[in-house]
């Protein structure tokens, strides 16, 4: 059972903002400090869209961004495009030089 | 540019072996810790392995510890990961992918994966 908890699914029109929780389930997620955000389109390498909870790496879309609260990161989309469509996943740092991702959710572009 | 390639999936039967390779270019490969992750077909990712810049130390998911090792050829920009006594539920592709920042031991984020190779374990 995965200690990062996501919903599976989350939709939205284009051009709104849409939000993805990742709460994490176990106490040792290493402070949760290091949470990172990928998106993964089928058949394509997963992509790097947010590290250290709300950090955008070069080249990333400003339409990207991260936050946490107590147990709970976030990742927000805003100005929603096709081509935002795609499976997310949150990871973290675990203790003992281990990570682990969360259960992925899939956004559906409307 | 940073290209990471892997190969060496394919169908195996249960309990036998299979090695695989990632081929690394477009940075400095023997300065960066390596990951391994997996998907299972119609699941999600999953964190598998990580290796040091320099091999010495390796850390493992625990549903992989005892019959998986990862290993690194840093002459090569190669990194490897030996999978043994293969079970159906390792069935998945598999991604090396590379740590953000050249820092051990490392807590980063992965900002480099290669597009996979299928791994297919069935009688």
């Amino acid at each position: 059972q995965s200690a990062l908890t996501q919903p599976a699914s989350v939709s939205g029109s284009p051009g709104q903002s849409i939000t993805i929780s990742c709460t994490a389930t176990i106490s040792d997620v290493g402070g949760y400090n290091y949470v990172s955000w990928y998106q993964h389109h089928p058949g394509k390498a997963p992509k790097l869209v947010i590290y250290d909870v709300s950090i955008r790496p070069s080249g990333v879309s400003s339409r990207f961004s991260g936050s946490k609260s107590g147990n709970t990161a976030s990742l927000t989309i805003s100005g929603l495009q096709a081509e935002d469509e795609a499976h997310y996943y949150c990871s973290s740092y675990r203790s003992s030089r281990t990570y682990v991702f969360g259960t992925g959710t899939e956004v559906t572009v409307l | 540019q940073v290209q990471l390639v892997e190969s060496g999936g394919g169908v195996v039967q249960p309990g036998r072996s299979l090695r695989l390779s990632c081929a690394a270019s477009g940075f400095t490969f023997s300065y960066y810790p390596m990951h391994w992750v997996r998907q299972a077909p119609g699941k999600g990712l999953e964190w598998v392995a990580v290796i040091s810049y320099d091999g010495s130390s390796k850390f493992y998911a625990d549903s992989v510890k005892g019959p998986f090792t990862v290993s690194r050829d840093n002459s090569k920009n190669t990194l490897y990961l030996q999978m043994n006594n293969l079970r159906v539920d390792d069935t998945a592709v598999y991604y090396c992918a590379k740590t953000r920042i050249r820092q051990w031991p490392s807590v980063d984020a992965f900002d480099f994966w290669g597009q996979g190779t299928m791994v297919t374990v069935s009688s």
